[in-house]
């Protein structure tokens, strides 16, 4: 049973390009969630999707960043013109539900963006 | 806001010793405290907890919960130095969205 898909594993943008990032939940699960870690902090939530819904983004930046996980495919969390301070580890998890004993989120590799 | 702090935040033991980690939380709508191991790449799950008291084990590895304190630890006994890496702790709240502490780095010398 694979694990949650991140891809890809490094990314390098230049300062006002877009860089588009990738999650695959686990099989099975239909709950995903971005987590951004910058250097020496903690992890810190970004956004909760459901297929087709974005549940909760009360830790998304306003601008520049996006996010959607469609009927068909992958999560992406999109970042337009990107600045160095977005440099950092994307993580994405994934949860079966959120019913009692299901709720548990497995993590992928993360995404490492490099902003030059 | 949800808050979660994890001490000591870095430790160095030598192979064979016990080392308790520490993690209090301040949380609305609290569903479980989690516990998860990070190396180079993903936080890996150990363990969730969701009631007070009840001690979840996994081999060398062992957690509870005090829902009362808002506290938990994590006991890992006769560590190895597979054991060094940075432990996570995370509470989740409303809509399941996990807040996390700053990690504890675990540091085995052989």
């Amino acid at each position: 049973n694979a694990g949650v898909m991140q891809n890809p594993r490094h990314l390098v943008r230049r300062r006002g390009q877009e860089a588009r990032l990738r999650c695959s939940p686990m099989k099975g699960h239909s709950h995903v969630y971005w987590y951004r870690q910058l250097p020496e902090e903690g992890l810190k939530f970004m956004v909760y999707l459901q297929k087709e819904n974005i549940i909760d983004e009360s830790g998304m930046p306003k601008e520049r960043f996006s996010a959607e996980f469609p009927k068909e495919g992958p999560s992406i969390l999109r970042i337009q013109q990107v600045v160095r301070g977005d440099s950092a580890a994307y993580f994405c998890a994934s949860s079966r539900s959120q019913g009692a004993g299901q709720e548990t989120q497995y993590f992928g590799p993360g995404t490492r963006l490099l902003v030059l | 806001e949800d808050k979660v702090v994890q001490s000591p935040l870095s430790l160095v033991v030598h192979e064979g010793d016990t080392v308790t980690l520490n993690c209090s939380y301040e949380v609305t709508n609290f569903r479980s405290l989690l516990w998860y191991k990070q190396e180079k790449k993903a936080p890996t799950f150990l363990f969730m907890l969701t009631s007070s008291g009840i001690e979840k084990k996994s081999g060398r590895l062992s957690s509870i919960l005090d829902k009362k304190e808002l506290f938990s630890i994590l006991n890992i006994t006769a560590t190895q130095t597979g054991d060094s890496a940075i432990y996570l702790c995370a509470v989740a709240g409303a809509n399941s969205k996990l807040t996390f502490g700053k990690g504890i780095t675990l540091s085995v010398r052989p």
